[in-house]
């Protein structure tokens, strides 16, 4: 079965660090670019970040540019998010996602996880 | 940055009633458009992409058109499974904005 699970959320409080991962199985990862998305509470999707299947590009939305890091471990079919200095404003659900073609132009996103829920609060 | 409008916000409809629901680009974006289906505490679901290619399992009553700046998503005959939040995405650039959505409400 194709399936993404997305581990690593939590309560932390503004200006703190988390580290989300993202585990991959059922599908070769590798050929693969990968997103990030999150939904605050109640609000729309937001794209976060993407990087292209070797890893040679990333991609920020400008909200956390300089903040957040993605990554890929294609040995161990995981995904990464390390997220600095976090604000009250990162609270969100956040998905991994998977561009739905081979290569390295965007794609739709056909395969997400169940989110991680990020509380940044005092 | 390319804007995404949808519209409208809510949509109310009953069962058997054919919607659309129409997403605007603030530029050209090609047919590098999807569509997505949520329901509450759910991820999202692909349904159409590239504007009007129907993803694998997704039931045929749910059809895309459009090219360039506006799109349409339809439901031809709604059915109680439908009643879900709508999102469209464009992708013709890496910084895939979504819409604002469209909540599908039963009358």
């Amino acid at each position: 079965e194709v399936q993404l699970v997305e581990s690593g959320g939590g309560l932390v409080k503004p200006g703190g660090s988390l580290r989300l991962s993202c585990a991959a199985s059922g599908f070769t990862f590798s050929y693969y670019s990968m997103n990030w998305v999150r939904q605050a509470p109640g609000k729309g999707l937001e794209w976060v970040s993407s990087l292209t299947s070797s890893g040679t590009y990333t991609y920020y939305a400008d909200s956390v540019k300089g903040r957040f890091t993605i990554s890929r471990d294609n040995a161990k079919n995981s995904l990464y998010l390390q997220m600095n200095t976090l604000r009250a404003e990162d609270t969100a659900v956040y998905y991994c996602a998977r561009d739905r073609g081979f290569g390295e132009q965007p794609d739709a996103f056909d395969i997400w996880g169940q989110g991680t829920v990020v509380t940044v609060s005092s | 940055d390319i804007q995404m409008t949808q519209s409208p916000s809510t949509l109310s409809a009953s069962v058997g009633d054919r919607v659309t629901i129409t997403c605007r680009a603030s530029q050209s974006i090609d047919i590098w458009l999807a569509w997505y289906q949520q329901k509450p505490g759910k991820a999202p679901k692909l349904l159409i992409y590239k504007a009007s290619s129907l993803e694998s399992g997704v039931p045929s009553r749910f059809s895309g058109s459009g090219s360039g700046t506006e799109f349409t998503l339809s439901i031809s005959s709604l059915q109680p499974d439908d009643f879900a939040t709508y999102f469209c995405q464009q992708y013709n650039t890496y910084w895939g904005t979504f819409g604002q959505g469209t909540k599908l409400e039963i009358k």
